[in-house]
């Protein structure tokens, strides 16, 4: 079945600097990828996503890009606040369904 | 705001009873919902899928006689959890497609702890 891998597992940056959050797949035929930002005790939020017929997409400091070829894609957090800390997932959908399979998370700090 | 709800958030039970999770698109429709289940410092694994009006499908190792599913309406699914025990604690999350081009929106999750 599908298989989502990510990297690293923890990161940690110094505030202001950029992260970069890395995940491939395995099911050519995942069409829809969404990042979600987990705090702690709460559910997913979605903070991006991106689909099969578009290579990158920006929304103010985060953006995703996509390469079907490699089957990878990757969150880039740019100007990292304090607040950006938390744990973040990839997911990609499953052939023709909603159904998401999530990467392992990243463990993300914004250190002052 | 939440386009996804969940209630209750944290429910304490005791061994050997049932409880019940709910899950509601806010404002929309959703003819599929989707279960699933968060261990502490681990990812989110599929449980089912939620499908108004029938029988929900249920991922492999997933019991269904111990983990009821109803979508008995467009815009609420139960998970009943059934004869807790304290290895079945955990954070449950419920998801939902919406819009034309189905953006997966979660629920705030429940936290379920069995005594």
């Amino acid at each position: 079945g599908e298989n989502v891998e990510q990297h690293p597992s923890t990161l940690s940056v110094q505030e202001g600097d950029s992260a970069v959050i890395k995940c491939t797949y395995s099911d050519s035929a995942s069409n829809y990828f969404p990042w979600y930002k987990q705090e702690l005790g709460k559910g997913p939020q979605l903070i991006i996503d991106i689909r099969s017929n578009v290579g990158e997409k920006k929304d103010q400091r985060i953006a995703v890009t996509l390469n079907k070829t490699a089957k990878h894609f990757s969150l880039h957090i740019t100007e990292t606040q304090p607040e950006d800390s938390a744990v973040y997932f990839c997911a990609a959908s499953v052939q023709g369904t909603d159904k998401l399979i999530f990467g392992t998370g990243t463990r993300l700090q914004v250190f002052p | 705001g939440a386009v996804v709800s969940q209630h209750p958030s944290r429910v304490i039970c005791k061994s050997g009873t049932s409880v019940k999770i709910e899950c509601r698109s806010l404002d929309f429709q959703a003819t599929t919902m989707f279960w699933y289940r968060q261990f502490p410092k681990q990812s989110l694994m599929l449980m089912a899928t939620s499908n108004e009006g029938s029988k929900a499908t249920y991922e492999q190792g997933v019991e269904k006689d111990k983990f009821l599913i109803n979508h008995a309406s467009l815009t609420l699914s139960t998970l009943t959890v059934t004869s807790a025990h304290p290895e079945d604690s955990s954070f449950y999350i419920c998801s939902a497609p919406q819009g034309t081009g189905n953006t997966i929106y979660f629920g705030e999750g429940s936290w379920l702890t069995v005594v």
